[in-house]
């Protein structure tokens, strides 16, 4: 069936970096555009991240610019989020997301925590 | 970057109808319309309607999605006790190049 699944979380320490990935599986991947949205605990959602199919387009929030870097390997079907100069505020949920004018798939998810 | 305003919370009984509005501007959801996720507590959100109004396969004809300048709304019909949970608005802003989000509204089926 469709399916996207995160990997990569854990707990980390203010400063440091991880690469957060998420596989897809179930349907063609290369044409989708695919986000990384996030939710800290008891929040809300907050977009991060944005890559277009192919790849050569990149937007992120404002909290992230230039230190989270979002990729795509069509290849292996799989999307990337490499968080550098982590902050206790990236504590959250982190999900991977297809979408065509909405987030219509979702990913179950991978915890951030980011902590001394 | 400055989100779309969802009221916190919303009350309704059973077999009622509740409608979850979503107020953006003209670069986000006058623009380019919105769309409304529900997320029950510990799972992930499910798109519930497309920016364009429409529902994704699978989605109840209780849940219908509209737009009246830069607000958005959800209205789902006939409550029952599944539905209480968050709902969010979501809308790509075009002067932010950016997706946003609505701050969620929590619905209670009382």
């Amino acid at each position: 069936q469709v399916q996207l699944v995160e990997s990569g979380g854990g707990v980390v320490q203010p400063g440091r970096s991880l690469r957060l990935s998420c596989a897809a599986s179930g349907f063609t991947f290369s044409p989708w555009r695919m986000h990384w949205v996030r939710q800290a605990p008891d929040k809300g959602l907050e977009w991060v991240s944005l890559i277009s199919s192919d790849g050569s387009n990149e937007y992120s929030a404002d909290s992230v610019q230039g230190r989270f870097t979002i990729s795509r390997d069509n290849s292996k079907n799989t999307l990337y989020l490499q968080m550098n100069s982590l902050r206790p505020e990236d504590t959250a949920v982190y999900y991977c997301a297809r979408e065509l004018d909405g987030f219509d798939i979702w990913g179950q998810g991978t915890m951030v925590t980011v902590s001394s | 970057q400055a989100g779309l305003t969802q009221p916190p919370s919303v009350s309704k009984d059973l077999r009622q109808t509740a409608t979850l509005t979503c107020t953006g501007n003209n670069n986000n959801v006058g623009n380019q319309g919105a769309a409304w996720l529900q997320q029950h507590q510990g799972h992930p959100p499910k798109l519930l309607s497309y920016r364009n109004n429409n529902r994704p396969s699978g989605i109840s004809e209780r849940f219908s999605a509209s737009r009246s300048g830069n607000t958005a709304s959800l209205t789902i019909t006939g409550l029952r006790p599944e539905d209480e949970a968050d709902y969010y608005c979501s809308a790509w802003d075009i002067s932010l190049s950016a997706w946003v989000f609505g701050g969620g509204t929590r619905l209670t089926v009382l």
